[in-house]
């Protein structure tokens, strides 16, 4: 069974611009999560999806958003890229939206110069 | 905010000896869940403890949980170079969907 696959690995983006971040989840598995990852932060929640449907959002500014597809794929879109957005950002797939282990991607490293 | 937190936060062993790391939480909970990751890696699932478990073991893992202490322990036998890495708790709020996650500890194995 292939795992969670996430894409690209690496991005560098500037100042100002936008980026899409794809997370491809575990055949079978409807609920996708996303998370950002930084050296001082740690893993802070930004949203989940669960049917299409976006169950929970993190405290994010509205430049960053999130989609699911029909077939649980799962978009995040950040616009106007700020320098403090570079992270290693995760997707997370897991059979129910609850109370049950997530399986993670190995992550997109997004760098904003 | 951070609903875990990790203690400590970095912890030096050599191979072979037993690594014992601890997460305290906030509120009231439905599960706890350990994780590792690997040098800036996705994460890998360890296991899950639910609120009305105590213990619950996995190969070389041993994890508690101290609802009253609203605590948690991993600890890792006979320790591995493969073990390096950092361990992250992340617990659900209880009414939430989102999985919250503390800090976590970085693990070195020296050989």
């Amino acid at each position: 069974k292939a795992g969670v696959t996430q894409t690209p690995r690496y991005l560098i983006k500037t100042r100002g611009q936008q980026v899409t971040l794809s997370c491809s989840p575990i055949s079978g598995h409807r609920s996708v999560s996303w998370y950002q990852q930084t050296p001082g932060q740690g893993l802070q929640f930004l949203f989940e999806y669960f049917s299409e449907t976006q169950r929970n959002k993190g405290n994010f500014p509205g430049r960053f958003s999130g989609r699911q597809f029909s077939n649980s794929r799962s978009e995040m879109n950040v616009s106007t890229l700020e320098l403090g957005d570079s992270a290693l950002y995760l997707c997370a797939s897991s059979l129910a939206i609850r109370n049950t282990e997530a399986f993670f991607g190995q992550g997109t490293r997004l760098t904003v110069v | 905010s951070q609903q875990g937190e990790e203690d400590p936060q970095a912890l030096s062993i050599q191979e072979g000896e037993n690594a014992t790391m601890n997460c305290s939480y906030k509120t009231s909970i439905n599960n706890l869940q350990w994780y590792r990751q690997n040098s800036g890696r996705g994460l890998v699932h360890l296991i899950l403890i639910r609120s009305n478990e105590r213990e619950k073991h996995s190969g070389r893992l041993r994890v508690t949980l101290d609802t009253s202490k609203k605590s948690s322990s991993l600890l890792i036998t006979a320790s591995r170079a493969a073990d390096t890495a950092s361990y992250f708790c992340a617990t659900d709020d209880g009414s939430n969907y989102q999985l919250i996650w503390g800090a976590g500890t970085k693990l070195i194995i020296k050989p």
